[in-house]
Parts: structure tokens; sequence; C-alpha cells
């Protein structure tokens, strides 16, 4: 069975530190790999998308691929309070639909 | 405006009455799924579908029916709602193949069974 592992956290960073969110996946054939943020209640929104190995920098935002070791990350510089959310790690591969992690929580101090 | 369009938002009502959840997108996107996401369990998939008249059960397809007769549309059934399918429900949509799949949610709907 295809699976998606994060860890659930919760992780706390104080404000404008480095926030590092993890994800692995089992599919070795996955080709697809994204970020979801998700505030409490609201539906998941799409923070990153990446699909070749190395690193995506996006604002605040970096994620990073490793498929040998079938591993995503996401740093998130300069951490606010306002990321204070749970992170979903998603993975697919053409054809299929995509698949979930749990989710890992942030909470950022200020 | 792209999006995914779920209703009701909030639901209250009481065991054994059939509901139905829509779930409409206007991103002529092949793919539709229903999600429920309890604390502490993530999202999980209930049903999806590849394409019109096409579906398939997810990890949690237990009460839970599902129709595709346009693309755009893919309401959720619950034919005898019980307590323990309280929920937030997500319908989202993607497209098919390799980049630019990420899929799109829809604002969620809170069912409550009592």
């Amino acid at each position: 069975q295809k699976e998606v592992e994060q860890n659930s956290g919760p992780l706390s960073v104080p404000e404008g530190a480095i926030a590092s969110l993890n994800c692995t996946y089992s599919d070795r054939v996955s080709q697809s790999f994204f970020w979801y943020r998700q505030y409490s209640g609201k539906s998941p929104e799409l923070i990153m998308s990446i699909y070749s190995n190395g690193d995506k920098e996006d604002g605040r935002f970096t994620a990073q691929l490793n498929k040998a070791s079938q591993y995503v990350s996401l740093l998130i510089r300069d951490s606010q309070p306002s990321d204070s959310a749970t992170y979903l790690c998603a993975v697919k591969q053409a054809g299929t639909a995509l698949i979930f992690g749990k989710g890992t929580t942030l909470s950022v101090s200020s | 405006e792209a999006q995914v369009t779920q209703n009701p938002r909030y639901l209250i009502t009481v065991t054994g009455k059939k509901l139905t959840v829509t779930c409409s997108q206007n991103m002529n996107h092949e793919y539709m799924s229903w999600y429920r996401q309890d604390p502490g369990l993530g999202l999980r998939q209930i049903y999806y579908s590849m394409n019109v008249e096409v579906t398939d059960k997810g990890d949690v397809p237990e009460g839970y029916k599902v129709s595709r007769k346009e693309k755009r549309n893919f309401p959720l059934i619950l034919e005898s709602p019980s307590p323990n399918q309280t929920s937030l429900y997500f319908c989202a949509s993607s497209a098919p193949g390799y980049q630019n799949t990420e899929a799109f949610f829809g604002q969620g709907t809170r069912l409550t069974v009592v």
C-alpha cells in the first residue's frame, strides 16, 4: 500500500526561526510532490509543488526533494505566527490520485 | 475564477436520514475525490473518480456512495447516516498527468449526525 509519512508534531519554533518539515513516501515511481497548508477548519491550500530532485524556492518557502531517499521536505525561513498551521505532504504519480500524509502541526511563538 | 464548490457548508441531520453533499468544479478536471478529516487521522479518501462514469473506493468507503454522471459534478451520498460519519468533508479536483496536477479543494462541509 502506498504511504506518505509525516511526523505529527507539534513542531514548535520561535518567531524568526527556520521551521523544517519532513515527509517520506513509499512508492518509488512517484513523480509529483506537493506541500499544502491547512488552518483549523479550513480547506488545504497549495504552498509548493516540486517534480525533480533538488531545491525549489518561493519566497520564504523552500521545498527539497530527494527521490533516491524517497524524501521531501519543506523549509520555512523567518517563521511568523501566521505560519502556525498543519502542513500536509502529498505525493502522486501520473494516472493516479494524490496520496496525503496525516500532516505536521507547526506552532510559531512570538 | 477556478474553484471547487461544495454545498452545504454546514449540516446537522438525524441518524438514518438520507443526505447528499454536492461538489462542482469549473476547471474541466478529470479527477475528483472526496475526503473526510477527523482529529488526529488526517485526510482520508472516501471515493475518487478518474473520469465520467468511473469511480473507485478510497480508504474509507463504507456508508458512502458517489456518482459521476457529468465531468463537473461529483456528489457524495449518505444513504443512512450514522453518528460515526460526523466529520469535516472535502471535495477536491485535479488534472491527470505529471506537472500542474495539484488538487484544488472545496470549502469543506461540516456534517453532524445526531
